[in-house]
């Protein structure tokens, strides 16, 4: 079970706006810590998609957008394309400064 | 271009060891923060280790704490792990990746396959 938790899928036509939540914990996220977020097509390696919670590197479109508050972060998508297919992961730090992931979500563009 | 390759995965039977290496260029590895992430066949993403761009400052998930040991040659450009009593829920792509000054993992190299089987 992982430290922070995600839904396992969500989905959504084309064009639509598909949102991703990752919820932590007064330890995690809701301490202070950054949340950052990956895309993994499948295959591949993770990609960097957001880091210090809303910020996007460079490359990245700015149909990407992350955003944080309290114990929890959300990743939303809007102009969903078919290439956006992928498993997202969330990322923050814990009190003892260890690494956590949220357990993936899979988008499927319909 | 800034680059990542990881080495040394295999097949190894339950209890043996195995060192995996991973190779940086085209930034100064020397200053930045490493860290190891595995990810088991279908499963998601799994910090295992980081370690400081001096070494100063190592850390373990629990799961691997006692049995891995991190470490790093910045004249040599290299991160390894050396992964000893190893377990089949060790099996993973394991992949190293750099800490940006934000703590973000920003470069992540292509992975290296771990099987543990008899």
């Amino acid at each position: 079970q992982s430290v922070l938790t995600q839904p396992p899928s969500v989905s959504g036509a084309p064009g639509q706006r598909v949102t991703i939540s990752c919820t932590g914990s007064s330890s995690n996220i809701g301490a202070g810590y950054d949340v950052h977020w990956y895309q993994q097509l499948p295959g591949t390696a993770p990609k960097l998609l957001i880091y210090g919670n809303s910020n996007r590197p460079s490359g990245v479109p700015d149909r990407f957008s992350g955003s944080k508050s309290g114990t929890s972060a959300s990743l939303a998508i809007t102009g969903l394309q078919a290439e956006d297919e992928a498993d997202y992961y969330c990322q923050s730090y814990d009190s003892s400064l260890s690494a956590v992931f949220g357990g993936g979500t899979k988008l499927t563009v319909l | 271009e800034v680059q990542l390759v990881e080495s040394g995965g295999g097949l190894v039977k339950p209890g043996g060891s195995l060192r995996l290496s991973c190779a940086a260029s085209g930034f100064t590895f020397s200053s930045y923060s490493m860290n190891w992430v595995r990810q088991a066949p279908g499963k998601g993403l799994e910090w295992v280790s980081s370690i400081s761009s001096s070494s100063s400052y190592i850390y373990y998930a629990d799961s691997v704490k006692g049995r891995f040991t991190i470490s790093r040659d910045n004249a040599k450009n290299s991160l390894y792990l050396q992964m000893n009593s190893l377990r089949a829920e060790d099996t993973a792509v394991y992949y190293c990746a750099r800490d940006s000054a934000g703590m973000a993992m920003d470069v992540w190299g292509q992975g290296t396959t771990v099987t543990v089987s008899s």
